[in-house]
């Protein structure tokens, strides 16, 4: 049970690329989520899915997108990468919303943007 | 705009003494969790406290919950140097999860 993985780990863009991280999770959890940690911050969530097929935003999703086609996977896209967006990104999964469960982890991406 | 905020944002204690942390959030909630992020890592549970609950126990983990003030706060007692961290509160509500800035804890051996 590998639990919540991210790739890459670490990842260097030039503004105006795109990309997309990767997130999966294998304990069949119905919620995930994609956060942002700045310097001296807490998260701030991006997006967040409730289910296959359903996606919304969260506090701070400009330039970025994601899809959930599948329960394991939540890739996050970023558009055309900025220089405000060299941060700590995390995916995080639970067992469904509204539920009295925890929130799972990942190990994170580190991306800077030159 | 991040939902809690955690005080004091850093505290430092010789090892042995128990550190407290509080946080306060604005709206209603479902219930009300403690995370711990060592350096680099991703962010572990520690505790989880239902809105209707006004104190959690777990190990040396004291959690209490004040909703009329809206405000949390989580003990730890007897400290060890492996509990060196930051500590951040999320508050649970609808369809997301929001955390504050948290607690940096560094406790010296």
């Amino acid at each position: 049970n590998a639990g919540v993985t991210q790739t890459p780990k670490f990842q260097v863009l030039k503004t105006g690329q795109s990309m997309t991280l990767q997130c999966a999770q294998d304990m069949n959890h119905e919620y995930m989520s994609w956060y942002r940690q700045d310097p001296g911050m807490g998260l701030r969530l991006i997006h967040y899915s409730v289910g296959a097929g359903i996606t919304d935003q969260g506090e701070v999703p400009n330039g970025y997108n994601v899809s959930r086609s599948t329960t394991e996977d939540f890739p996050l896209r970023l558009l055309s990468a900025a220089p405000s967006q060299t941060s700590v990104y995390f995916c995080a999964s639970r067992v469904a919303v509204f539920s009295y469960n925890e929130q799972f982890f990942g190990p994170g991406t580190r991306l800077t943007v030159l | 705009s991040q939902q809690g905020e955690e005080d004091p944002q850093a505290l430092s204690i010789q090892e042995g003494e128990n550190a407290t942390m509080n946080c306060s959030y604005k709206t209603s909630i479902n219930n009300l969790q403690w995370y711990r992020q060592n350096s680099g890592r991703g962010l572990v549970h520690l505790i989880l406290i239902r809105s209707n609950e006004r104190e959690k126990h777990s190990g040396r983990l004291r959690v209490t919950l004040d909703t009329s003030k809206k405000s949390s706060s989580l003990l730890i007692t007897a400290s060890r140097a492996a509990d060196t961290a930051s500590y951040f509160c999320a508050t649970d509500y609808s369809n997301d999860m929001r955390f504050g800035a948290g607690t940096r804890l560094t406790v010296k051996p």
